[in-house]
């Protein structure tokens, strides 16, 4: 069964610094992964998907990922923290053997201090 | 905005009654999904339907049930509601396959008192 691990449960911020969230999946084949933001009162929108390729992705917002086999990681990283970034963020896992059912990790919440 | 539409977005039921949980795919979604997403945790995927049929179904008891339409939208029922039932139930919709990107409504918030 696949799983998805976010071992932050809430980061502290100041506005214009970076910003990494952690991510580490289980799985036994290649995963497709992504990345959801989720606002207050919100549903999900996506920043970014890894299905193949490249392992450095580029997605909205100015967020990037890179995905590590040998670490089973997809971390997500800005390079500078905007206070409209403080939301909860979601990485997930999905594969075609799991009938495209996406498994999401307990999230990350993100304050942005000025 | 996505184009998944959800309603209604707030709902309050007392345990043992029954929900139904309404949903609105995007424009060419043939695939809608249903996850439950309890206070403080991830959304956990409860099932998926494609072209009116179930497909894939995750840890959830019979008592919640589904349907899609000829339309693609979809409904999510659950019976005998229990006061752990309570979360954001969110909907997402796609083209189907796991590459095809899952487009969520801004969900349904359920309390069960």
């Amino acid at each position: 069964a696949q799983s998805v691990t976010q071992p932050d449960i809430h980061i502290t911020v100041s506005e214009g610094a970076s910003l990494e969230l952690r991510c580490n999946y289980s799985y036994g084949a290649t995963p497709y992964l992504f990345w959801y933001v989720q606002s207050p009162g919100q549903g999900l929108q996506l920043l970014l998907k890894y299905f193949s390729g490249d392992t450095l992705v580029q997605g909205i917002k100015g967020f990037e990922a890179e995905f590590k086999r040998s670490q089973s990681s997809f971390n997500l990283r800005k390079p500078s923290v905007h206070w409209s970034d403080a939301a909860e963020y979601f990485c997930a896992v999905g594969a075609v053997a799991a009938g495209n059912k996406l498994t999401f990790g307990g999230g990350t919440r993100v304050l942005v201090k000025p | 905005e996505t184009g998944v539409t959800q309603s209604p977005t707030h709902l309050i039921k007392t345990r043992g009654q029954q929900v139904t949980l309404r949903c609105s795919s995007q424009s060419g979604h043939n695939t809608v999904s249903w996850y439950q997403q309890a206070l403080g945790q991830g959304p956990q995927f409860i099932f998926q339907y494609y072209r009116e049929e179930e497909n894939g179904r995750g840890n959830f008891p019979p008592r919640f049930s589904g349907l899609q339409f000829p339309n693609y939208s979809s409904e999510l029922n659950v019976n005998a509601l229990e006061l752990d039932d309570s979360a954001l139930y969110l909907c997402a919709s796609s083209s189907g396959g796991a590459k095809n990107i899952q487009y969520f409504g801004a969900g349904t918030r359920l309390s069960v008192l």
